[in-house]
């Protein structure tokens, strides 16, 4: 089915730390994924994207890694700071249909 | 601000009156998209229109809901007869293309009392 799930629900860490957040998809149609970011009372916020014919993207501070094999996404982000913390969802979507998203990742960063 | 904006922020409601929420796009994004969140979960998709026809709303949660698009602009989504399950946030999304990333407005947060 069209489902994409994260495998840990929260995630704390030190500031300066480099964060890992980990998403299985098992959509092996789907051909986009995102990264989005939400802090509380706002709506998603675009991080970085990757496209299926890719196994990697570097964005400022941020990198999508991208293993189709195993239908597995993860976001890596450097150099962690407090300001990171937030709600992080992965979403897929198969060409002609829309986003669909995870549960979602709780970041925690302390200082 | 020329991204996503949405309307009302909060609405408060009654079980069984009805809401209409409204959503202007980023001018140039000839899709638009309706999702649900609920607490602790990721969107939920709804509909969404490119210009304005209306491509999938198989999603949306029942008869009562309904969405519109009426000159490929702004859209506007309603809730007949409000159950306390409605409470959420309803998001508005849009984008340039099919498969292309999304930019989120902030919301509106519905309470049904």
């Amino acid at each position: 089915g069209e489902s994409v799930g994260l495998h840990l629900p929260t995630l704390s860490v030190q500031e300066g730390d480099n964060s890992i957040i980990n998403c299985a998809y098992s959509n092996s149609a789907s051909d986009y994924f995102i990264w989005y970011k939400q802090e509380s009372g706002k709506g998603p916020q675009f991080i970085i994207d990757i496209r299926s014919n890719m196994d990697k993207r570097q964005g400022q501070r941020v990198t999508v890694l991208l293993n189709k094999t195993v239908k597995h996404l993860s976001l890596q982000i450097a150099a962690t700071q407090p300001g990171d913390s937030a709600v992080y969802f992965c979403a897929e979507n198969q060409a002609g249909t829309a986003l669909i998203f995870g549960k979602g990742t709780t970041l925690s960063v302390s200082s | 601000d020329t991204g996503v904006s949405q309307d009302p922020r909060h609405k408060i409601t009654k079980r069984g009156q009805n809401v209409t929420f409204r959503c202007d796009p980023i001018s140039e994004h000839n899709r638009l998209y309706w999702y649900r969140q609920t607490l602790g979960q990721g969107p939920e998709f709804l509909t969404y229109f490119q210009n304005e026809a209306q491509l999938e709303k198989s999603r949306l949660l029942s008869d009562r809901f309904s969405a519109e698009r009426p000159k490929g602009s702004f859209s506007t989504l309603e809730i007949q007869r409000t159950e306390q399950g409605d409470s959420a946030m309803y998001l508005c999304a849009s984008s340039l293309e099919q498969n292309e990333k999304l930019f989120f407005g902030s919301g509106t947060q519905l309470s049904v009392l």
